[in-house]
């Protein structure tokens, strides 16, 4: 199974700061890297999704920068607030196949 | 509109016992399955059924069986719990996973703890 790095694995950050989470993929052949929120006791929900023939999406407060030769992508969150804390996980996948889930990073956003 | 719906959200099982949960879906969704959450360790995908009357295993499937019962419901079967199967189980949904998109739905977890 093709592996998908995340790091860091817990982060904290003050009211108002950005919050980066930052991924590593192997798998050339991987087209489609959404980002998953989780918070305690819920499921995992879509966030945002890029496809590598961008190198940037946002939504809201939310963005995905992505680095092709570099096989990187990162989630950007600007002016984090308390309610974003949760647990994120990036994936990747590609036609024919699941997805496959980074191991997530515990978000707390101080007051 | 429920979404994903599974039952139970919690189980305690002694080692050996068997169970299975179970898992709906209302949004008429082709593909559904089983993943475990352990920390550290991310999503792991069990089994999968990508349509009515198919399943396949995914990254972890030893222990585990499954039924794709109609297009709604997938269940999950632990024949002799072990303590390894202590986690997390998320059951999902989606439609056009495998065609390299789409999104999946999932529903909010089932906590098995084996002693």
């Amino acid at each position: 199974q093709q592996q998908v790095k995340q790091s860091p694995q817990s982060l904290i950050v003050q009211k108002g700061g950005i919050s980066i989470i930052n991924c590593a993929y192997e798998n050339t052949a991987f087209d489609y890297f959404p980002w998953y929120q989780q918070f305690p006791g819920k499921g995992p929900a879509l966030l945002i999704a890029i496809r590598p023939d961008v190198s940037e999406k946002k939504e809201g407060r939310f963005t995905i920068s992505f680095n092709k030769s570099a096989k990187q992508f990162s989630l950007h969150i600007m002016d984090s607030q308390p309610g974003d804390s949760a647990t994120y996980f990036c994936a990747a996948s590609t036609t024919g196949q699941n997805f496959v889930f980074g191991p997530g990073t515990r978000l707390s956003v101080l007051p | 509109n429920a979404g994903v719906t599974q039952t139970p959200k919690f189980q305690v099982l002694k080692t050996g016992q068997s169970m299975t949960l179970q898992c709906a879906q209302d949004m008429n969704h082709n593909s559904m399955y089983w993943y475990r959450q352990d920390p550290g360790m991310g999503l792991r995908l069990i089994y999968y059924s990508a349509s009515e009357g198919t399943t396949d295993k995914g990254e972890v499937p030893n222990g585990y069986n499954v039924s794709r019962l109609n297009k709604r419901e997938f269940s999950l079967r632990l024949e002799s719990a072990a303590p390894s199967q202590t986690s997390v189980y998320f059951c999902a949904s989606s439609d056009q996973i495998l065609e390299g998109a789409g999104e999946l739905f999932f529903g909010e977890g089932s906590r098995l703890t084996v002693l």
